[in-house]
This record gives C-alpha cells, structure tokens and sequence, in this order.
C-alpha cells in the first residue's frame, strides 16, 4: 500500500486560507469515506482534527474543514493562525481492513 | 485521566527484537481498537497495525508482516507491540493511538501516546 500524496509544503498570511489536498486510489480516498486529518507540531504526538472526510472533533476550531472529491480529499484551514504552523497528514481506509497515511505537509503561516 | 502511557526509550542492535508497550487508563481499555504507527526521524506517520483488545485479533500492515506481533493483556489494560530482525531504518518513534469509535476500527486516531523512540544500532 503507498502513501497517501500530499504537497511537501503550504503557506500563507495571517488570516488567509490554505488548503492541502491529499490524493490516492479508488482503493483508498476514493472507495470509502474514512478520511481523516492529523495536525503535528514538532516533538509531540499528531492530534485529530477531521474524521468521517468532514466531522470535527469536540474541541477543532471551525476554521478546519474537510472535503472530498474523487480520489482526492482535502483539508481546508480558513483564517490562518500562527498556532496552524505545523505539519499535517491525512489517513484512509484502504481495503481488508488496512489504513494508509500520506506523505505528509508543511504549513507555514507567514 | 483519559491516556496512553508508552514503556520508555530502547537502544537495540540489529538482528534484535523490541517490546513496545502501552498502558490504557481513564476509559475501557476493550472498547475500542488499539492501533501502532511509526515515524522515522524527520519522516511522516506509518500505519503498522490493530489489535481488538477484545478479541486479541489484529491486522497488520503488509510491510510488516511476519515482523510484527501485537497482543495484549487486559487485566492489565496494556497493549503490545514486538518488532522482531530489526534494521536500522526501523529506527523511530512508535506510537500507540485508540481509534475514536468504540467496538469499530475506522483508523480515526483520537487519543496518542507520547511515543517511545526506538534506536536501532551497532
């Protein structure tokens, strides 16, 4: 199973919108709507922020939006804060009850 | 208090096999799924595999078959998981998480160990 791909790296302004797609197979992304978003900041464990392709959990600011189309899911951050500087990595259900993450990227709030 | 706590640090040579445990507290450590994910220095997150607590079934990733062993104890509500012939680029940070929905495996993460580094070395 490959990774999910995702783009190295995103940035914007304070208070723009970013969006990092994440982009795999009708095996994967495509075939099941069990997507789900992690946000890492360095040397701590990921945190979830979207389960379900769009649901947030208790506690996710609603500036974090999920998406998918086709193949491809996407996450959304609207209003770019400082605190959104982090890396993120999406993760799907892949068949015979495996999952599979993606590469991984890089948000840079300028 | 809801938590995963992870066994501590391990230096291992290669060829060696390695323990990683995690200890459930705060919630029904059988409810939900067990899962382990991996990442080497500077790289992204690896899905390695489930456990039911339950059941005692599991799923591995495909790379790691035949390498990985996942169990548990539940009167203790402690997870396992051994990596067996390691190499050096098994060198890395593995994490216990517990998948968000109860009795269901859906790879929805919600609660995190803080990780347990393992260095693989000569």
């Amino acid at each position: 199973q490959s990774a999910l791909t995702q783009p190295r790296s995103v940035s914007g302004s304070p208070g723009q919108s970013v969006t990092i797609s994440c982009t795999g197979s009708s095996s994967d992304v495509g075939g099941y709507n069990y997507v789900s978003w992690y946000q890492q900041h360095p040397g701590k464990a990921p945190k979830l922020m979207i389960y379900d392709v769009n649901k947030r959990p208790s506690g996710v600011p609603d500036r974090f939006s999920g998406s998918k189309s086709g193949n491809t899911a996407s996450l959304t951050i609207s209003g770019l804060q400082a605190e959104d500087e982090a890396d993120y990595y999406c993760c799907s259900y892949a068949g015979t009850y495996k999952g599979v993450f993606g590469t991984g990227t890089k948000v840079t709030v300028l | 208090q809801v938590q995963l706590v992870q066994s501590g640090a391990e230096v291992k040579k290669p060829g060696a096999s390695v323990k990683v445990s995690c200890k459930a507290s705060g919630f029904t450590f059988t409810g939900y799924y067990m899962h382990w994910v991996r990442q080497a220095p500077g790289q992204g997150l690896e899905w390695m595999g489930w456990i039911n607590p339950t059941s005692g079934v599991t799923n591995y990733a495909q790379k790691f078959q035949g390498r990985v062993t996942m169990t548990r104890d539940t009167s203790i509500s402690t997870a396992y998981m051994e990596l067996s012939r390691l190499r050096s680029d098994d060198t890395a940070v593995y994490y216990c998480a517990r998948d968000l929905i109860a009795a269901a495996v859906y790879w929805y993460f919600d609660l995190w160990g803080r990780g347990t580094l393992v260095t693989v070395s000569s």
